[in-house]
Parts: C-alpha cells; structure tokens; sequence
C-alpha cells in the first residue's frame, strides 16, 4: 500500500534561511510523488513532482525535492525562506498509478522577519 | 496551466437542507474527477472518484446516499450533500486529473447552521 510520512506538523525559520520539510513515503513500486501547497483561504497549487525522470526535481518559486530511494525519502527544500513562502505543505503519492492522491497529514511552515 | 474552478467558494445552508457544489475543469477534458474533504488544520480525505457518465467510487465510510456525486459531462462534476446536518460542515475540494498531474479547485467552505 501507498502512503506518506511527513516527519514534522510545524517547521519556523527566520527569512533568508533554508527551508527543509521532510517526507518519507512507502510504496511497492516505484511512485509518483508530489508535493502541494496551500495558502490560508487559497486552493491546492502543485510546487513539483517526482515521475521517475531525474532524481533532484525543481519545481516553482525556488523549491526542489530530491527522490532518494535508498532512504525512500523525498525531502522539499529552499535555500533561501521568503516571508511569502508561510503555508501549509503536503507530501503526495497516488493511490495507483492516475488515480485519486493519498496526501501527508501537512507541515506548516512559518517564516519570520 | 490547467484550470479547476468551484462554485460556491462558501456557503451556509440551515440544517435539514441540501446544498450542491460545482467542479468545473476550465481548459481541459477530465473523465475522472475527485473529490475530498479537509478538516480544520488536518489533511485531506478523498471521498470519492467521479467517473463520467458512470456511478462514482466512495471511499470506505462516506455515505453515498447522503453525498450524491454526478459527473454528467467531460468538464462537470457535482457534490450534493444532502439533508445536510452541522457536523457537514468542512472545506470540500475537488480535483480534475490531466495526465499524470491533479488540479485542484478551490474548495468549497459549507457550514451548516
């Protein structure tokens, strides 16, 4: 069965530093992994997916994720935290492959001036 | 990008009444939709599959008949909750899948007083 762990509810930085946020996922194959981000009072917007290309996935306003199978991890990270970036973010995997997504239980990430 | 449209984007409805909610994929053909639920400050729950022009695939615990799903083109599909009671109230998403990749609406909030 397909399911994700994110390791932390709540992750804070200051601006400026590195952003990790952390998810090991377990599958019987290998997955599809996404990670999604909500604004308060916003819809779901996709940040990157990981569909067996390249390991190291770039996705939008700066965040990548690495797919590291041999720890079945697929860490979200930032260099640099911007004050826009406080959100709440999920760690994804399909259910099979094009079907409905089993989603992490969310860390909220918070980021200070 | 592809575009996943909901309406109503919040609604409040008295207890004992029904209340519909549209999913709309803007750009794009979607013969599978889903739809979820998210609590307050937890994660998302997929309710159910929504395939066009047949019945809809609820997830164990979501009473179909309370939660009626029609998917009646390439573009549509409807979430009526029905006889509609307090502990309804939620954040409801749907999402419509192109490839690989799910686009989410954004949301519905129904509270039922």
């Amino acid at each position: 069965a397909q399911s994700v762990t994110q390791l932390d509810s709540h992750v804070s930085v200051s601006e400026g530093t590195p952003v990790l946020l952390r998810c090991n996922y377990s599958s019987s194959y290998s997955p599809s992994l996404f990670w999604y981000v909500q604004h308060p009072n916003k819809g779901l917007q996709l940040l990157l997916k990981y569909t067996s290309a390249a390991t190291l996935v770039k996705g939008i306003n700066g965040f990548e994720a690495e797919f590291k199978k041999s720890e079945t991890s697929f860490h979200l990270t930032k260099p640099s935290a911007h004050m826009s970036d406080a959100a709440e973010y999920f760690c994804v995997v399909p259910y099979q492959a094009g079907t409905a997504l089993i989603f992490g239980k969310g860390t909220t990430l918070s980021v200070s001036s | 990008g592809a575009v996943v449209s909901q309406h109503p984007s919040r609604v409040i409805c008295k207890s004992g009444t029904s209340v519909k909610i549209e999913c709309r994929s803007l750009d794009f053909q979607a013969t599978t939709m889903f739809w979820y639920r998210q609590f307050p400050k937890k994660s998302l729950m997929l309710m159910a599959t929504s395939n066009e022009g047949s019945k809809a695939t609820y997830e164990q615990g979501v009473e179909k008949d309370k939660f009626l799903i029609n998917h009646a083109s390439l573009t549509l599909s409807t979430l009526t909750v029905t006889s509609a009671h307090p502990e309804d109230s939620s954040f409801y998403i749907c999402s419509a899948r192109e490839g690989r990749t799910q686009y989410f609406g954004p949301g519905t909030r129904l509270l039922v007083l």
